[in-house]
């Protein structure tokens, strides 16, 4: 398993600024991955960010909206830049790990929203 | 391309009754196939999961689901619902051959009735 953590827990920002949003895990990983999940809908893969490349994005984001960095196997940031109350939403983080396949870790998730 | 279908985004039991919890599937090759758990501002933890080897499929919590193929299925039962119980559950597909995205059910919240 991977215990996960992300911060922060929550936050209310005002339009138009940015927030980053950390993601820790306990041991080394290959893939991490970014969600969102708005109010009462399922989780929407933001992008897919792997260390020592350019994290993968779906379609419908974007890297300026929404910059990622990986710096290491153990953590990463997503950033919602620009925000407008539309990004408000549960932001989360996982992990694929060892031999489970598909078999993603979840972090606690970050609630943000944008006033 | 792949994709879940949950039925019935509520669904409520009084406890000690059976949960089935819906869920069919598409893929265009044998899928891998999750079934996670939400609980209220916490994020999501794995119930169970099915990977092309037993047919019936046994998790935490007393839950369990039965990959059917022929009516692409893979619905999420318990015999005797727990108020502890109460939360989200999502079902979710994976495409094999290598890691592919996993897409996710909308999702099926549960609600146990004392």
């Amino acid at each position: 398993s991977a215990v996960i953590s992300q911060k922060p827990s929550r936050d209310i920002c005002q339009r138009g600024t940015s927030l980053t949003i950390q993601c820790q895990v306990d041991s080394q990983v290959t893939m991490m991955f970014w969600y969102r999940q708005q109010p009462g809908q399922s989780l929407t893969l933001i992008a897919t960010a792997n260390q020592g490349s350019e994290a993968t994005y779906e379609s419908g984001f974007v890297i300026d909206k929404f910059p990622i960095s990986r710096p290491n196997l153990t953590f990463s940031t997503l950033t919602v830049s620009n925000m407008s109350p539309e990004d408000s939403s549960i932001y989360l983080c996982s992990v694929l790990k060892g031999q489970g396949r598909g078999e993603q870790y979840f972090g606690p998730g970050t609630r943000l929203t944008v006033t | 391309a792949q994709s879940v279908t949950q039925l019935g985004s509520h669904v409520s039991v009084s406890e000690g009754a059976l949960v089935l919890l819906r869920c069919n599937y598409s893929s265009s090759v044998p899928p891998y196939l999750f079934w996670y758990v939400q609980y209220p501002n916490q994020g999501l933890q794995l119930l169970l999961k099915y990977t092309s080897a037993a047919t019936l499929v046994k998790g935490i919590n007393g839950f369990e689901a039965e990959f059917k193929k022929s009516e692409t299925s893979f619905h999420l039962t318990k015999p005797s619902a727990h108020m502890s119980d109460a939360a989200e559950y999502f079902c979710a597909v994976e495409g094999s051959g290598g890691y592919q995205k996993v897409t996710f059910g909308t999702g099926t919240k549960l609600q146990v009735i004392p």
